[in-house]
């Protein structure tokens, strides 16, 4: 059974940093492209950033461009996402993604499946 | 960035209806198209790839269709496990968007 939990979500202040975690199992974690999605609760749903299978390609919204990194480490079939400068737009509950493909790029990406999220707000 | 929307926002329907919800990219996806249902509490849950590939488990009571701009979810009888919202999601270009949802409602 495919199983992805995220950590790290919080109450963090305007201008600080937080890093996501995501365990995967139940899969080859190395033969698939991850991704972090974001929703506000009750809003619709943002793509966030992508990595490929080998974590050489990266890909992030516009927003986030420069201030958030996305990383992955195999061996421990883990994704993370390190999000600094947060802004109260980065509010939302961020999840953990499963690709059935391996890449990032234009084509054919089913998100298959999915984590529970970890919640993040920002505030002073 | 590629807009994605969605008509209508939401609907009423009966069990056993039709029900068809759209989706309409601002250029073209190819057929680089999601779709997803989501339930409050729950995590999205993929239905449809490629436009038109149901995903293996998903009741085929749901459909899609569609191509470059224009595509449409369809379910042939709703059934009470139905009422959920859906989005659509282009990966065509990245960054990779979704529409705004359409919530289906009794």
């Amino acid at each position: 059974e495919v199983q992805l939990l995220e950590s790290g979500g919080g109450l963090v202040q305007p201008g600080r940093s937080l890093r996501l975690s995501c365990v995967a199992s139940g899969f080859t974690f190395d033969d698939f492209a991850m991704h972090w999605v974001r929703q506000v609760p009750g809003k619709g749903l943002e793509w966030v950033a992508g990595i490929n299978w080998n974590g050489v390609s990266e890909a992030y919204v516009d927003s986030v461009k420069g201030r958030f990194t996305i990383s992955r480490d195999n061996a421990k079939k883990s994704l993370y996402l390190q999000m600094n400068s947060l802004t109260t737009e980065d509010m939302g509950l961020y999840y953990c993604v499963k690709d059935q493909s391996n890449g990032v790029f234009s084509g054919v990406h089913p998100l298959d499946y999915w984590g529970q999220g970890t919640l993040v707000t920002v505030s002073s | 960035d590629i807009q994605m929307t969605q008509s209508p926002s939401s609907l009423s329907a009966s069990v056993g209806d039709r029900v068809t919800i759209n989706c309409r990219a601002s250029e073209t996806t190819r057929s680089y198209l999601n779709w997803y249902q989501q339930k409050p509490g729950e995590a999205p849950k993929l239905l449809i790839y490629a436009a038109s590939t149901l995903r293996s488990g998903v009741p085929p009571r749901f459909s899609g269709s569609g191509f470059e701009t224009e595509f449409s979810l369809t379910i042939k009888s709703l059934q009470p496990e139905d009422y959920a919202t859906y989005f659509c999601q282009q990966t065509y270009n990245t960054p990779w968007t979704f529409g705004q949802g359409t919530k289906v409602e009794i």
